[in-house]
This record gives structure tokens, sequence and C-alpha cells, in this order.
């Protein structure tokens, strides 16, 4: 079965700090990995998505994740953060049928002025 | 420019009672699923469809029902409605090979 794990539930930077959210899967196949963001009574936003090829991906709003596969991880990064990108992340595993992923349960991004 | 609407975006139901959650894309995706949002569980999928006519169910589909009966609907159904069914839902749809488009979303409660 696919999973997905998230193990920071919230985490506070400074705005101009560096960021990284964390996420290690669980799948059978080659994995369709996807970045999510949430703003408070929004939808979910992709922000970007690794289907194969190169393995730093790169997505909106200056962020970019990294899939390594020997760690089954694919972490979010962001050089500099903004306080607009408060907000909750969610890594998501799927298949060729990007609706029908396996999310994990978020992490809360605060950012301090 | 297309998009996927959720109606409505707030509902209060009694227990047991029947209710109907809309979603409609005008993507003319064939992929269409239902998630269910609770606070520290992150998303969960209760239904979905590949195509007119199929539907399928995901890992919290009890209680829930949907159809296909068009490309651009696929609308879910609490058949009576429980405490437990208190949730946020997320309707969105999807092209193969490609990422998910999410509605709004649909805050329900059920008293």
């Amino acid at each position: 079965a696919q999973s997905v794990t998230q193990p920071d539930i919230h985490i506070t930077v400074s705005e101009g700090a560096s960021l990284e959210l964390r996420c290690n899967y669980s799948y059978g196949a080659t994995p369709y990995l996807f970045w999510y963001v949430q703003s408070p009574g929004q939808g979910l936003q992709l922000l970007l998505k690794y289907f194969s090829g190169d393995t730093l991906v790169q997505g909106i709003k200056g962020f970019e994740a990294e899939f390594k596969r020997s760690q089954s991880s694919f972490n979010l990064r962001k050089p500099s953060v903004h306080w607009s990108d408060a907000a909750e992340y969610f890594c998501a595993v799927g298949n060729t049928n990007a609706g029908k992923s396996t999310f994990g349960d978020g992490t809360t991004l605060t950012v301090k002025p | 420019d297309a998009e996927i609407t959720q109606s409505p975006r707030h509902k209060i139901t009694e227990t047991g009672r029947q209710v109907t959650l809309a979603c409609h894309q005008t993507w003319n995706h064939n992929n269409m699923f239902w998630y269910r949002q609770d606070l520290g569980h992150g998303l969960r999928l209760i239904h979905y469809s590949y195509g007119v006519q199929d539907t399928n169910k995901g890992e919290v589909s009890d209680g829930y029902s949907v159809s296909r009966s068009n490309t651009e609907d696929l609308p879910l159904t609490l058949e009576s409605a429980a405490s437990s069914q208190t949730s946020v839902y997320f309707c969105a749809s999807s092209q193969t090979g490609s990422e998910a488009f999410f509605g709004q979303g649909t805050r329900l409660t059920v008293v």
C-alpha cells in the first residue's frame, strides 16, 4: 500500500530564511510525486510535480523539490520565505491518474516577521 | 477559463438526512475524485471515477455514493448523514498523466 509521511506537523521560520519541508513516501512502482499548498478556507493548489526525468523539480512561487529514490524522499525547499508563504503544505504520491493520490497529513508553515 | 466548482460551499444538515454535494468541472477531464479533509488526517479518498458510468470506492467510502452520468459532474451523496461525516469535502479532476485540479471545498456540518 502506498503512504506518505510528513514528519513535521508544524514549522516556524523567519521571513527571508530558507525552508525545507520533508516528505517520505512508500510506493511499489515509480511514483508520481506532488506538492500542494492550501491557504485557509481554500482548495489545494499544485506547487510542483515529479513524473520522471530530472530529479530536481522547479515549481511556482520559487519552490523546488528533489526526488531521491534511495531515500524515498521528495523534500520541498525555498531559499527565502515570504510572509505570504504561510499556509499548509501537502505532499502526495500517486499513479498516472494523478487525482487518485495518497496525501500526507500536511505541514503547517508559520512565517515570523 | 476552465474551472471546477463545488456547491454548496457550506451546509448544515441533521443526522439521518440524505445530502448531495455537487461538483462540476469544465476542464473536460476524464477523471474525477472526492476527498474529505479532517484535522490531522490530510485528504482521504472517498470515491473516484475514470469516465462516464465508471465509479470506484476509495479509502473511506462507507456511507457515501457517487454517480457519473456525464463528463462534467460527479455528485457525492451521503445516504444517511452521521456526525462522523462532518468534514470539509474536496472535489478534484484530472486528465490521465497530469496533475489534479481541486475545487474550493464544501464544509459540511452534521448536527
